[in-house]
Order: C-alpha cells, then structure tokens, then sequence
C-alpha cells in the first residue's frame, strides 16, 4: 500500500528563518515521485516542488529545498528565509509509477510565520 | 499563465438532490481528476478521466458519483443523490502527462455544503 505520513500538525516559524516540514512516503515500487503542494486559507492548491525517486540530486525551486533521504523514505521540504505568506498548509503527495496516476496525500502541516 | 477554473466556489444543496460540480482543466492538458478534501483531513482521490473515459477510481467513487467531458473544454462531477458526508472542498486537477515529473494542476476548489 502506498501511504505518505506528515507527523507535524502545526509548526512555527520566525519570519525570515528556515523551517523544515517532515514527510515520510511508503512504497515497494522503485518508480515514483514526491511533489509539495501549498494551501492558504483560501483553499486553492500551489504546485511547489517535485523529486523523482531515481533523482541523484535534491530539488531546489528559490526557497524551497527538498532534502530526499530515499534510504530513510523521506522527503522534507525546507523553506528558507520564510516570509509572512508562507503561513498556509503544506501537504506532501507521492504518485507511484504502477499504480497508476492518483496522487497519495499527507495530512498537511500548518505552518504559521510569527512576524 | 493557464489555470484550472471550477465553478461554482460554494455550492449548498439539500441532501438527496443531484449536484453537478464543473471544471475547465488547463487547455491543452489531457488528463483529468477530482479529488476531495473533508474538511481538516487529507485531501483523497477520487477519479481520473483520459480519452473520454475513467481511467481509474478509488472505492469513494460510488455508484453515485460520474464524470463527464461534455464538450471540449468542461469537466464536471455530478453526485446523484447526495448524502451529508458529502460535504467537503472539492477539487478538480489536470495534467499534461501522466506517469512523469508534471506535477497535477488544482483549481481552487468548490465547497460542497449538504444541509
């Protein structure tokens, strides 16, 4: 079964530190990929980030880092110099190559940018 | 730069009617989803639709529920006969390709609200 686990409800973060928001992913598959989605309050979903299972290096887009651990299965997103916009949810989403198309959610963490 | 559109944002029907949710997926984008978020809970597949068909679905997608391609630009789910459980944030995704490193594009939801 494929599960993606996010064990942090709620984290805090003081403006213009980093943060890390934990995933964890669960497959016997060797083909799949990890993508980081962004919801604010007003409930649209925000494509951040993608790694690929078979990806030697970890994925930057400006101040997102992904730090992919694939021996440990995990997968956390690290924001940099965090700015009062970034207090939203985060969910963690896995799609393995043979099980088709769905993406496999997280239970998101809330993230909330102390100004 | 294109986006998915849902309408309407907000949706409230007396539980046991028929509801029909819509969707313009990103234009030149051939596969299509909907996934739902109760809420304060993960966000759940519930289809995927290429070619004019399902291509797969998860055990939330009952006899219920159905989606259609109408023309070539809409995307709708209808629920049949709506229940209480029901109620929750509805998205709607699309995607260029799929089984690649393309992340899924959401629109910004429809709240379903079965009083």
């Amino acid at each position: 079964a494929q599960k993606i686990t996010q064990t942090q409800p709620g984290m805090f973060v003081q403006e213009k530190e980093a943060v890390t928001l934990d995933c964890t992913y669960d497959t016997s598959d060797p083909s799949y990929g990890l993508f980081w989605y962004k919801q604010p309050s007003s409930g649209e979903m925000i494509f951040l980030i993608y790694q690929g299972s078979y990806d030697q290096q970890n994925a930057t887009e400006g101040r997102y880092s992904l730090n992919f651990q694939k021996a440990r299965k995990s997968a956390n997103l690290v924001i940099s110099a965090s700015q009062l916009g970034d207090s939203a949810m985060y969910f963690c989403a896995m799609r393995v190559l043979n099980t088709g198309n769905q993406f496999y959610f997280g239970t998101g963490t809330s993230l909330t940018v102390i100004p | 730069e294109p986006e998915v559109t849902q309408t309407p944002s907000h949706q409230v029907t007396q539980m046991g009617q028929e509801v029909i949710l819509r969707c313009v997926p990103i234009s030149n984008h051939l596969y299509f989803y909907w996934y739902r978020q109760i809420l304060g809970q993960k966000v759940e597949f519930l289809v995927s639709f290429y070619n004019n068909e399902i291509s797969e679905k998860s055990e939330i997608f009952d006899d219920q529920f159905s989606v259609e391609r109408p023309d070539g630009s809409n995307f709708t789910l209808k629920i049949r006969s709506t229940k209480l459980e029901d109620s929750a944030m509805y998205f709607c995704a699309s995607s260029e390709e799929q089984y690649s490193n393309q992340p899924q594009h959401f629109g910004d939801g429809t709240r379903l609200s079965i009083l």
